[in-house]
């Protein structure tokens, strides 16, 4: 089992919905997660980061996270076809130095 | 504000021949990473340095060494390239630990021929 795994994708939404990208991870350890978007031909940028059981909101993004389900999710309200990307969700743990990333889901938002 | 700075951006060596990947960051962060990027393959660590002085291997260390040349900067060296070793490879930066979010550079994307 892969220590961080993504809906393998690729995802398509109209423009206007909810993108869901959803992300599992199986160290029970890992205490920290963040979502990176990629666009094609570029670098991965950090987007959202999590700590805590709930919800975090940054304008039309909100990073879910269920530490009891080891489940880490990103919503995007409103997508727009400039959220067409790769995404990659990472998770951490305080005691270490690494991010262990998953493959990352791609999504393409269509106008 | 540079971030993380990644050269070269492009090259293309022959099989056998080696080079250097450098990177450097002005962040002042303490922790260091190399990744390579293939297609469907996600990020994969090669090597890290969680402080200046340390260097540990990743999930994929053969054929790489690295060098933590002081805090700014971090260097990856192919010493006899392959074709397996075409890939995008990124550096990235944290202030450190696992509850840190990693900065990336732009990416060195290299073929061997």
């Amino acid at each position: 089992q892969k220590e961080v795994e993504q809906n393998s994708g690729p995802l398509s939404v109209p423009e206007g919905a909810i993108a869901s990208l959803n992300c599992t991870y199986s160290d029970r350890g890992s205490q920290s997660f963040f979502w990176y978007r990629q666009y094609s031909g570029k670098s991965p940028e950090l987007i959202m980061f999590i700590y805590s059981n709930g919800d975090k909101e940054d304008g039309r993004f909100t990073a879910q996270l269920n530490k009891a389900s080891q489940y880490v999710s990103l919503l995007i309200r409103d997508s727009q076809p400039s959220d067409s990307a790769t995404y990659l969700c990472a998770g951490g743990k305080t005691s270490g130095s690494r991010l262990t990333f998953g493959e990352g889901t791609q999504l393409t938002v269509n106008p | 504000n540079a971030g993380v700075t990644q050269t070269p951006k492009f090259q293309v060596l022959k099989t056998g021949q080696s080079m250097t990947l450098q990177c450097a960051q002005d962040m002042n962060h303490n922790s260091m990473y190399w990744y390579r990027q293939d297609p469907g393959m996600g990020l994969r660590l090669i090597y890290y340095s969680a402080s200046e002085g340390t260097t540990d291997k990743g999930e994929v260390p053969n054929g790489y060494n690295v060098s933590r040349l002081n805090k700014r900067e971090f260097s990856l060296r192919l010493e006899s390239a392959a074709p397996s070793q075409t890939s995008v490879y990124f550096c990235a930066s944290s202030p450190g630990g696992g509850n840190q979010p990693q900065h990336f550079g732009d990416g060195t994307r290299l073929s061997i021929l």
